[in-house]
């Protein structure tokens, strides 16, 4: 069965360096999603891609961050200067349609900022 | 913004018995969405509720749509250790975003 992956699973980091997280979504879906989950807390939104460009973002989604999808394949999230509260699981999810937006997420990167 | 609520937070039930969660959101959703979070992994979909008062079945799990489309329900019959986990409503309002709620973390105890 198709899945989405990430990677790393885990990335140690020191305040005010610059992370990417990376994600393989699933190979014919065409909308992508970054989310966060701060342990033991609710999944949160923070951006979705379609088509090459940004359709929505949250107020979380900040000018710290921004999304690329370099090449067929891959989806990345950059966090230019992180800060100890970016701390957190990222997710990243796919869908196949904007009708039927069932989400696959990965298994998360967990970002950890010392 | 939007906000989607969930109770209980927690919930411990014996093997056997019955699991309900509810979910509210503070506008109408388009659809609604269901996940399960194992503890330690990723949301896993379950279902997606779209017309009013719409009603799905899972084997054990009953899912409800509101007819005002901003609250839903979860319902587990004869819970099992299986279903230990988070669940999770999320609601899309219009886009494809979604607004995950605040969670439900169910511990089945034998």
């Amino acid at each position: 069965e198709p899945e989405v992956t990430q990677t790393p699973s885990h990335q140690v980091t020191q305040m005010g360096q610059e992370v990417i997280l990376r994600c393989v979504p699933i190979s014919n879906h065409l909308y992508f999603y970054w989310y966060r989950q701060i342990l033991g807390q609710k999944v949160e939104f923070l951006v979705s891609f379609y088509n090459n460009e940004i359709s929505e973002k949250s107020e979380i989604f900040d000018d710290q961050f921004s999304v690329e999808r370099p090449d067929g394949s891959n989806f990345t999230l950059k966090i230019r200067s992180t800060k100890l509260e970016d701390s957190a699981m990222y997710f990243c999810a796919s869908s196949v349609s904007r009708a039927y937006n069932e989400q696959f997420f990965g298994p998360g990167t967990r970002l950890t900022v010392l | 913004g939007q906000q989607v609520m969930q109770i209980p937070q927690y919930q411990h039930v014996q093997e056997g018995e019955d699991f309900t969660t509810y979910c509210n959101s503070s506008t109408t959703l388009s659809n609604i969405q269901w996940y399960k979070q194992r503890p330690g992994g990723h949301p896993v979909f379950l279902i997606q509720l779209v017309k009013s008062g719409e009603v799905k079945k899972q084997k054990r799990l009953t899912f409800q749509f509101g007819e005002a489309k901003k609250n839903s329900s979860l319902h587990i019959t004869a819970t099992q250790t299986t279903d230990v986990g988070t669940y999770f409503c999320a609601g899309a309002g219009g886009g494809n975003k979604l607004t995950f709620g605040t969670g439900t973390q169910l511990k089945v105890e034998l």
